[in-house]
């Protein structure tokens, strides 16, 4: 089944240690992004990726990282959460000529 | 990239037609009109999308006034898992670099029995 996959899907954890959302996607699709969903916010891009080893910041990069070093994985790295970064986050993928983009189920994160 | 304005809320009777209007007077001549949904917390789910011409898919209609500034998406007969937010955007499309989709908020149609 063609999907995009998180994990966790729901993590709480303490202001400062360090953690990684994972997504992986099993359609070949080229471009890879974050967003979070906060209320009232809407969703906003954090980064995204055109492809293996190309990333670029979104709307809201401030406290995130992530790498790309395999076509299928795009994973996001908070190296020192605060209780800001307290969200709903989608990955989302899609091929580069393509009008639509597949959202994972989301991880809703709780940092204390 | 386009504003979109769309109702805050709608309600549909289940097995009628839900329109769900989208103003965006200041899409630009490449901008796409896209349209997602998104079902109490789950990941955004593509329906449609379209230039100029009015589309339709397996899921829904799209019908673009001649001028591009106001858009319907079309449910022809809703059902109850219909009930969910509905995003317009506009959005360009470079290929890969149509990735950052502006959500704005939505209309949160409730569809009732």
């Amino acid at each position: 089944e063609a999907q995009v996959t998180q994990n966790p899907r729901y993590l709480i954890t303490v202001t400062g240690k360090k953690l990684t959302v994972t997504c992986s996607q099993n359609m070949n699709h080229e471009y890879m992004s974050w967003y979070r969903q906060d209320p009232g916010l809407g969703l906003r891009q954090i980064y995204y990726s055109m492809n293996v080893e190309v990333t670029d910041k979104g709307d809201v990069p401030e406290g995130y990282k992530v790498s790309r070093k395999e076509k299928r994985n795009f994973p996001l790295i908070l190296e020192s959460p605060s209780p800001n970064q307290t969200s709903l986050y989608f990955c989302a993928s899609s091929l580069a000529d393509s009008y639509e983009q597949y959202f994972g189920p989301g991880t809703r994160l709780t940092v204390t | 990239d386009a504003k979109t304005t769309q109702p805050t809320s709608m309600d549909c009777a289940e097995g009628r037609a839900a329109n769900l209007p989208c103003n965006h007077s200041t899409i630009s001549g490449n901008e796409y009109v896209y349209w997602y949904r998104q079902i109490h917390s789950q990941g955004p789910q593509y329906i449609i999308h379209g230039l100029k011409n009015n589309e339709t898919n397996e899921m829904a209609s799209l019908i673009i006034t001649e001028d591009r500034k106001s858009s319907t998406l079309i449910l022809p007969h809703a059902t109850l898992r219909d009930t969910a937010v509905y995003y317009c955007i506009g959005n360009m499309n470079y290929g890969g670099s149509q990735g950052n989709l502006i959500f704005g908020k939505g209309t949160k149609l409730s569809v009732k029995p």
